[in-house]
């Protein structure tokens, strides 16, 4: 069974820092793509960044460019997040997601980040 | 790139059929054959139940169809059923520069 668990988030000052960690099991994860979403209180889904399955390409969004960095470590079936200069707009639950072919097919519960001072 | 225009919300009746649209451009939905469609519900995750426009994945009820015309995908939904009550989004693929992929804004399905 897949299963995607984000763990990490929590209460951060503006402008702290936090890393948010997704283990995946039951699949192969080296060979998986994988990309965070948020999702702001009562708002939609937002992509955030894509990270390829050898963990050389990356992408982000405007929005957190510069601030958020991905990484994977395929020895451990871990997907990260690096969040740096937090903004109270960064305030979410971040999904982590596989992406296989053209579709997000399973995500993780999602861990909340709150940025508030 | 901005998100793709969903309506707000829709309604239907047990039975009835719905369909939600999302409306992008030729920078997403209509340069690409890669809309997805995601299900969720309160306080859950999203689940997908329709990829690649049109088709659906194992275990996704064929109550469930999607379409695309120019820059619109479509979501429609017959038969509707107490347990189809959830939020909807679509997504598209919107190429290799960044951002990669977009989602609507999200559509509320309310079964009267």
């Amino acid at each position: 069974e897949v299963q995607l668990v984000e763990s990490g988030g929590g209460l951060v000052q503006p402008g702290g820092s936090l890393r948010l960690s997704c283990a995946a099991s039951g699949f192969t994860f080296s060979g998986s793509w994988m990309h965070w979403v948020r999702q702001a209180p009562g708002k939609g889904l937002v992509w955030v960044s894509r990270i390829n399955s050898d963990g050389k390409t990356t992408s982000y969004a405007d929005s957190v460019k510069g601030r958020f960095t991905i990484s994977r470590d395929n020895a451990k079936d871990t997907l990260y997040l690096q969040m740096n200069s937090l903004r109270a707009e960064d305030t979410a639950v971040y999904y982590c997601a596989r992406n296989t072919g053209t579709v997000f097919d399973y995500w993780g519960q999602g861990t909340l980040v709150t940025v508030s001072s | 790139q901005s998100a793709l225009t969903q309506p707000r919300s829709v309604s239907g009746s047990p039975g009835q059929s719905v369909t939600i649209s999302c409306t992008g451009t030729s920078s997403d939905v209509g340069g690409y054959n890669y809309v997805s469609w995601y299900q969720q519900h309160p306080g859950k995750a999203p689940k997908f139940m329709i990829y690649d426009v049109n088709k659906r994945p194992s275990g996704v009820p064929d109550r469930f169809s999607g379409s695309k015309s120019g820059n619109t995908a479509s979501l429609t939904i017959s038969g509707l059923q107490a347990e189809d009550e959830a939020d909807y989004y679509c997504c598209s693929y919107a190429g290799s520069y960044t951002p990669n992929w977009v989602f609507g804004g999200g559509t509320k399905l309310t079964v009267l």
